[in-house]
């Protein structure tokens, strides 16, 4: 089955600095992919949409400036967290729908903590 | 808008016994249902979808679930628990296409299982 590839898995930075988490589609081409954000013993919630060769849709609440959404290729979505604060420490998960639209598959999510 | 409703925050069963977990969905017309379960730390992964037809649908690892049109809902259900199944389980809902459309996921269920 298709598979969506997350990368890196966790990742501890400094507050102030910006961190990159990488979403890939290892054997179909996604032309959308989602970004969600998961706090501790709590639900998936959508942050944007990410959609190939043009702007990402952002979710209302969600600072656009703050993450930043680069989809260049029909494989790749990157999420980059700017001058990253503790209060961006989450778990951040992608997903994309196979090639008929039948099920969204997860990346395996990246855990965040800013220190 | 769409939504959905996980009524139990956490379920604690003996291992053997039979499990199920409520879902109920708002959606204005037919709805795409799934169920999910996350590992801690870990993606998702899919245990079973509703699209259409027989309205009880089965998924991997021993799990069913009914999809009921005039209750509006979607409960998933297991006849013998394993240990193996503790884990949180989210149920979703999304427009019957799928495809680059965004899932909706109730606020999930924490599974706990005795031995």
């Amino acid at each position: 089955g298709a598979v969506v590839s997350q990368h890196p898995s966790w990742v501890i930075c400094k507050s102030g600095t910006s961190v990159k988490i990488e979403c890939r589609s290892l054997d179909f081409q996604a032309t959308t992919m989602f970004w969600y954000r998961q706090f501790p013993k709590q639900s998936l919630m959508l942050m944007a949409t990410s959609n190939e060769g043009s702007k990402a849709t952002y979710e209302q609440g969600v600072e656009k400036d703050k993450f930043l959404i680069n989809h260049a290729s029909l494989t790749l979505s990157t999420l980059t967290v700017t001058s990253a604060h503790p209060e961006d420490s989450s778990f951040y998960i992608c997903s994309a729908w196979d090639r008929v639209g039948t099920e969204a598959f997860f990346g395996q999510g990246t855990r965040l903590t800013v220190v | 808008a769409q939504s959905v409703t996980q009524p139990d925050i956490h379920i604690t069963v003996s291992e053997g016994a039979s499990l199920e977990l409520r879902c109920n969905y708002s959606y204005g017309a037919t709805p795409y249902l799934f169920w999910y379960v996350q590992s801690p730390g870990q993606g998702l992964q899919l245990l079973l979808k509703y699209f259409s037809g027989d309205t009880l649908v089965q998924g991997i690892k021993g799990f069913e679930a009914e999809f009921k049109r005039s209750q509006s809902s979607f409960n998933l259900r297991k006849p013998s628990v394993h240990w193996s199944d503790a884990a949180e389980y989210f149920c979703a809902v999304g427009p019957i296409t799928g495809g680059g459309n965004k899932l909706t996921f109730g606020t999930g269920t924490q599974l706990k299982v005795e031995l």
